[in-house]
């Protein structure tokens, strides 16, 4: 199997554009975790799905983010509009079963708003 | 939701010393997870264990549940040991994981 598989690699994109990030879980993996890392605030979860349905959202920061997950290989996050301080590393991470399984992440999108 | 606390910050040794990095978590749970990040970027999982101690080369994971804390231990240290290492703990009854701020490990030749 090829991994998580995140695109873009990378984004750079102005203040107020919408964003897409995309991510593509190992096959047969059930839950799909999306995670932001920042300098300050280290890596946080923003939102997860168990066999496609979004379980805990919690984490996305304000109504600018959505995230879903069409099928069961497919998995999108949006930000509109994008802010500077979106700024970040945007990790998807795929696992079969719960917490206490083994999570796989992907390489990451480097995101930057000017 | 779990509150999850790595030290030290930041460490530098001298290749071959013998490494601890610390975990301690405020909720019960039934799995820890020990990530190592390298300088790329990219996140691997070295462990997880719910009990007692798993070993993977170098590597030794211990966790103590009553007490709520795990500790990672590298021994016979290698500059390519040089990494990010994040413990990250399931947030209180969500799948999601919490994690700790990371310990920059640098291992000096």
């Amino acid at each position: 199997d090829a991994g998580v598989i995140q695109s873009p690699r990378h984004e750079v994109t102005e203040m107020g554009q919408e964003v897409t990030l995309r991510c593509k879980p190992i096959s047969g993996h059930d839950y799909l975790f999306w995670y932001r890392q920042t300098m300050m605030r280290g890596l946080e979860l923003l939102i997860y799905f168990n066999n496609n349905v979004p379980i805990d959202d919690s984490g996305m920061p304000e109504d600018r983010f959505s995230a879903k997950m069409p099928n069961a290989s497919f998995s999108t996050l949006k930000i509109q509009p994008s802010e500077p301080r979106d700024s970040a590393v945007y990790f998807c991470a795929s696992s079969f079963g719960r917490a206490q399984e083994t999570q796989y992440f992907g390489p990451g999108t480097r995101l930057l708003v000017l | 939701k779990n509150e999850v606390e790595q030290s030290p910050q930041n460490l530098t040794a001298q290749e071959g010393e013998f490494i601890t990095i610390n975990c301690s978590y405020s909720v019960g749970i039934s799995a820890l997870h020990w990530l190592q990040q390298h300088p790329g970027g990219g996140i691997v999982s070295l462990f997880m264990l719910s009990s007692g101690k798993k070993k993977h080369g170098r590597l030794i994971a211990t966790i103590n549940i009553q007490e709520k804390h795990s500790s990672l231990h590298i021994t016979a240290s290698h500059p390519r040991d040089s990494a990010v290492y994040i413990c990250a703990a399931p947030g209180g009854g969500a799948d999601g994981l919490t994690f700790g701020k990371g310990t920059h490990l640098i291992i000096q030749p």
